[in-house]
């Protein structure tokens, strides 16, 4: 069975970093793009970078600079490295799975953490 | 950016009854390979999303058949034919057509 699961977040200081990691099981990880998608409480999801399998990257200009996605297929991890995080970047990370041109492109999020909490505070 | 906006925000439902979401894109979502990118994703209270359906009405594997997707260009249609108790959350259109982006999300409650 497919299997996303994040860790890293925490109570962080404005201005600080942070790395998140997302352990992918039960799949062909190099096969897959990847996504990480948050959620500040009560509001709607938001996109915030991607990583095909092939390791091009992608950002909205919200977080271009700011946020890093990477891959390391040998050990089936996905990351995201956030810098001088702010107030509004406190929500719930999920990674997500997209299939891509490999297996058949879908264009949808299939498979999904269970997210991590970061909250940036002094 | 293409915007997605859902209507309604909020739809009071009775069980066993119909209900429809609608999602409307700010440009067609039609991909320069022909296949255009719009799903359904599910979140219910204190779970992450749930892909329910993709290009525009493709349902996932063990998604009851009472979902279904419509649409074409840039006017798409969630439809549940029998609302049940375990349909209650949060509904989002997402677009992956041009990167990705969600609606505002649809409160179904009953």
């Amino acid at each position: 069975e497919a299997q996303l699961v994040e860790s890293g977040g925490g109570l962080v200081q404005p201005g600080g970093s942070l790395r998140l990691s997302c352990a992918a099981s039960g799949f062909t990880f190099s096969n897959y793009d990847m996504h990480w998608v948050r959620q500040v409480s009560g509001k709607a999801l938001e996109w915030v970078s991607g990583i095909g399998a092939g390791g091009d990257t992608h950002y909205p200009d919200s977080v271009k600079g700011r946020f890093t996605i990477s891959r390391e297929n040998a050990k089936d991890f996905l990351y995201l490295q956030i810098k001088s995080l702010r107030a509004g970047d406190t929500a719930v990370y999920y990674c997500a799975r997209a299939p891509g041109a490999i297996v058949g492109a879908t264009g949808a999020f299939d498979i999904w953490g269970q997210g991590t909490m970061v909250t940036v505070s002094s | 950016d293409i915007v997605m906006t859902q209507t309604p925000l909020s739809a009071p439902v009775t069980l066993g009854q119909p209900a429809s979401i609608s999602c409307r894109s700010s440009q067609s979502l039609v991909y320069s390979d022909g296949n255009t990118y719009l799903s359904w994703l599910q979140q219910r209270p204190g779970q992450p999303p749930r892909l329910l359906i993709y290009k525009i009405s493709n349902r996932v594997a063990g998604v009851p058949d009472r979902f279904s997707g419509s649409g074409a260009g840039t006017d798409f249609t969630l439809q549940i034919s029998r609302v049940e108790a375990e349909d209650v959350g949060v509904y989002y259109c997402m677009q992956g057509t041009q990167f990705w982006t969600f609606g505002q999300g649809t409160k179904v409650e009953i």
